[in-house]
């Protein structure tokens, strides 16, 4: 079965510092990959997503992950945080023989001003 | 444009109890799926719903059904529910199975 770890529960940082978060999944055929953030109070949204092509996708709010295939890695960046990034962030695989969405646990982070 | 609308927002059952929670997909959107979000957790697929058919199921018991109606609307029913069925349940909706999900705001089900 497929599943999605993500090494940090609890991420705090300062305002202006680097942002790496850690998630690998276990399937070993072809996978749609995505990072979701929640914030406060709000609904989940689509921060990024791979497909195919280039590795290193970038999406809204300066975020960027990239795509390993031979550690089954996406790893989410940001080179600079800022307060707003304080949320909770998932990340999450499709297999697309499975037609399954998989989350994993999720990482809390809080930013310090 | 409407996004993915779930109600109600809160319900509060006892054991025992059966509940029909409701979804209305983003607008242009034919696929629904449900979540299961106990506190402290990512989200747990329950199933996924396309063409009012149930297209694939996770790990749930046969207490979890759906619908889907011809509007793409649907409904998660959780029958003799237990203390541990307490979750936040999500709705998230996209054009085809593997496209970007969006999702509601979610129920809180308290269970007593």
């Amino acid at each position: 079965a497929q599943s999605v770890s993500q090494h940090n529960h609890h991420v705090i940082l300062s305002e202006a510092a680097s942002l790496e978060l850690g998630c690998n999944y276990s399937y070993g055929g072809t996978v749609n990959l995505f990072w979701y953030v929640q914030y406060p109070g709000q609904h989940l949204q689509l921060l990024l997503k791979y497909f195919s092509g280039d590795p290193l996708v970038k999406g809204i709010k300066g975020f960027e992950a990239e795509f390993i295939k031979s550690k089954f890695s996406f790893n989410l960046r940001k080179p600079s945080v800022q307060w707003s990034d304080t949320a909770e962030y998932f990340c999450a695989a499709y297999n697309n023989a499975g037609n399954m969405l998989t989350f994993g646990g999720g990482t809390r982070l809080m930013v310090k001003p | 444009d409407a996004g993915v609308t779930q109600s109600p927002t809160h319900l509060i059952k006892t054991r025992g109890q059966q509940v029909t929670l409701r979804c209305s997909p983003k607008s242009g959107h034919d696929t629904v799926s449900w979540y299961q979000q106990a506190l402290g957790q990512g989200p747990q697929f329950i199933f996924q719903y396309y063409e009012e058919e149930e297209r694939q199921r996770g790990n749930f018991p046969d207490r979890f059904s759906g619908h889907q109606f011809p509007n793409y609307s649907s409904e998660l029913n959780v029958n003799a529910l237990l203390l541990g069925d307490s979750a936040l349940y999500l709705c998230a909706s996209s054009r085809t199975a593997n496209q970007p999900q969006h999702f509601g705001d979610g129920t809180r089900l308290s269970i007593l």
